[in-house]
């Protein structure tokens, strides 16, 4: 089965700028992730659909970071405008469902902010 | 507040060798725990995924154990190989809660 696609994979931009990721979870997956990791740090969710729903968006910085998920299937995430301290490598999960249901990752997308 | 800790932070062995890593968490109330690896530029990949009512699981030669009570973990590799060199992350999640991360431990396998 095909995994979780991610693109791009590198980004390089300057501060101010805005930016897109995008994410194409596995096939049927209702449940899907979008983290932050920090070099040396652990992943830190920033939002959780089901389907095309938000369920957590707490940790999301709302006014400058934005995402959707259109059909319930891939899904955008958009940072506008960025700051230096947005570098990091954006990871995208999906799973079939949420509580005990196994989250497969992406490769993720590493921004450089500069 | 819902925290996990790892240790240590870093290690380095060789070829061969067994080695364990550690996690404490302070998640409340406790749902599960899941040990993840992750090589450098990948996302991470599931180990292990335990409950409350496990004590101990395997995947290979990756062994987690749990005590909730003490509300610690470890995982243990046995017989090393360079490919287990890697960022293993220790996760755990409360009932109605998302994932609390670890900030991972970095181990080295040498030949």
């Amino acid at each position: 089965e095909a995994g979780v696609a991610q693109s791009p994979r590198y980004k390089i931009i300057e501060k101010r700028q805005s930016v897109a990721f995008w994410c194409n979870p596995i096939s049927g997956h209702a449940t899907l992730y979008w983290y932050q990791q920090i070099l040396g740090q652990g992943p830190k969710l920033l939002i959780q659909f089901q389907n095309n729903g938000v369920v957590d968006d707490s940790q999301l910085p709302k006014d400058r970071f934005s995402a959707e998920r259109l059909k319930g299937v891939d899904s955008t995430l958009k940072i506008q405008p960025a700051k230096l301290e947005d570098s990091a490598v954006y990871l995208c999960a999906s799973s079939l469902g949420r509580g005990l249901y196994e989250q497969y990752f992406g490769p993720g997308t590493r921004l450089t902010v500069t | 507040k819902n925290q996990v800790e790892q240790s240590p932070q870093s290690l380095i062995i060789l070829e061969g060798k067994n080695c364990t890593l550690q996690c404490n968490y302070t998640v409340s109330p406790f749902s599960n725990l899941r040990w993840y690896k992750q090589d450098t530029g990948r996302g991470p990949v599931s180990l292990t995924i335990m409950t409350f009512s496990e004590n101990t699981k395997s995947n290979g030669r990756y062994t987690a154990t749990l005590d909730a009570d003490t509300k610690q973990s470890s995982l243990h590799i046995t017989a090393s190989q360079l490919s287990d060199s890697a960022s293993y992350i220790c996760v755990v999640s409360a009932y109605g809660q998302n994932f609390v991360f670890g900030p991972g431990t970095r181990l080295s396998v040498l030949p």
